[in-house]
């Protein structure tokens, strides 16, 4: 398995620029998530799907789209950049729901990141 | 107040040493709390879940402690190899699909 992939792995972008992060995941996950990584600061989730066809926003979810057409394929849409969103991307998925008591199915697998610079 | 506080170090400590992190969450309703490892420029990857009584995986030990809402990462015999950023995870339960990460605790081991 290839696990979570991610492309491209670096980019610039121009102000008011568009573009897409691409994500997939081969291990059949239901649930997959997009955060943001910047320095001193955690990750923090953009959007996130629970399923082919829902998604949700997460905490910082603005200026950015996602849909889930399929269960591998989990896309983000940045629709007119900025330079606030120069940032480090994951994307991330995992077979189940967090419960109560932690098991196998919480885990979190991640991509290895889309470096993304606006300038 | 930061849902989940870390501090973010560095601890700069020898081969071999033991040291230990703590980290804070405000949401006492938290039932779900993970430590992750992260390597310079990489994703992060889990080390281990934790326990409500505590867990232990070789070298590294986990302890949550409810009353004072911290959970600890105890890693003895350091290594080289355990120089990373380790991220304090927790689910605060309002979204069962939601994670809180901390902004992570830098280790750095010297020879």
């Amino acid at each position: 398995n290839a696990g979570v992939t991610q492309t491209p792995k670096f980019q610039v972008l121009k102000t008011g620029q568009s573009m897409t992060l691409q994500c997939a995941q081969d291990m059949n996950h239901e649930y997959m998530s997009w955060y943001r990584q910047d320095p001193g600061m955690g990750l923090r989730l953009i959007h996130y799907s629970v399923g082919a066809g829902i998604t949700d926003q997460g905490e910082v979810p603005n200026g950015y789209n996602v849909s889930r057409s399929t269960t591998e394929d989990f896309p983000l849409r940045l629709l007119s950049a900025a330079p606030s969103q120069t940032s480090v991307y994951f994307c991330a998925s995992s077979y189940g729901l967090v419960k109560t008591t932690p098991s196998s199915t919480d885990t979190q697998y991640f991509g290895p990141g889309t470096r993304l610079t606006v300038l | 107040r930061k849902e989940v506080e870390q501090d973010p170090g560095p601890f700069n400590v020898p081969e071999g040493a033991t040291v230990a992190f703590n980290c804070t969450y405000s949401n006492s309703a938290s039932q779900s709390f993970f430590w992750y490892r992260q390597d310079c420029r990489k994703e992060p990857k889990l080390l281990m879940s934790v326990y409500s009584s505590g867990n232990e995986d070789g070298r590294f030990t986990a302890q949550l402690n409810r009353a004072s809402q911290y959970i600890s990462l105890l890693i003895r015999d350091s290594k080289l190899s355990d120089s990373a950023t380790y991220l304090c995870v927790v689910n605060p339960m309002d979204s069962s699909y939601k994670l809180i990460f901390g902004s992570g605790t830098r280790l750095l081991v010297r020879p």
